[in-house]
């Protein structure tokens, strides 16, 4: 069975940068039919697609975090990352990893994401 | 972006009802619809994709419809474990954007 788990630091300050790392576990991160992307919801709120990544590094960001959003992956870990720059407090959300299927194209899979809150 | 509009925000209805929940988006997006139940403290679970197939494990109450700009979630018969939000997601095109989500709560 496929499990994502995100970690990472649940408190950054103003104007730090994000980081934030899914590890992929029951399945490779390196298969040729998924994406890997990352989604975060503010409290309350709802879901927010920040970008996807292919295995071999290939990415697609949304517009509105385009310019401080970075996605990586490590295929040897198993691993893809999200940095965030510049974050403010708006940036507090529940921040989730998953499948990007292209196939089932959907996101099937989901970590069961991580609260970060930005605060000083 | 494509903008996904989802009504009602809010629905109050009872075990054994059946509701329907409906997904508009602002240009066409053929099939490329999918619906998600999330729970409080819970990610966001596949429900159904392509707009009308059923995720394996999900219960047939649960039926999906619609292609183009118009699409529709329903729950034929209403179970205590179905009371959640509800998002639609478009992946037709990039950025992939959600609906703003339907609260489906206990009458």
């Amino acid at each position: 069975q496929l499990q994502l788990q995100e970690s990472g630091p649940g408190l950054v300050k103003p104007s730090e940068t994000l980081s934030l790392t899914c590890t992929v576990s029951g399945g490779s991160i390196s298969s040729s039919s998924y994406y890997w992307g990352w989604i975060r919801q503010p409290p309350g709120k709802g879901l927010e697609w920040i970008g996807s990544i292919y295995y071999s590094g290939s990415t697609y960001y949304n517009p509105s975090l385009k310019s401080r959003v970075t996605i990586s992956v490590d295929t040897s870990k198993n691993q893809f990352s999200l940095k965030l720059s510049s974050v403010t407090a708006a940036d507090t959300a529940v921040y989730y990893c998953a499948r990007h299927n292209t196939v089932v194209i959907s996101f099937d899979y989901w970590g069961q994401g991580t609260l970060v809150t930005v605060s000083s | 972006d494509i903008q996904l509009t989802q009504s009602p925000s809010f629905l109050s209805a009872s075990v054994g009802d059946r509701v329907t929940i409906t997904c508009r988006a602002s240009q066409g997006i053929s099939s490329y619809l999918a619906w998600y139940q999330q729970k409080p403290g819970k990610a966001p679970k596949l429900l159904i994709y392509a707009a009308s197939t059923l995720q394996s494990g999900v219960p047939s109450r649960f039926s999906g419809s619609g292609s183009g700009t118009e699409f529709t979630l329903t729950i034929s018969s209403l179970q205590p474990e179905d009371f959640a939000t509800y998002y639609c997601q478009q992946l037709n095109s990039y950025p992939v954007t959600f609906g703003q989500g339907t609260r489906l709560e206990i009458k």
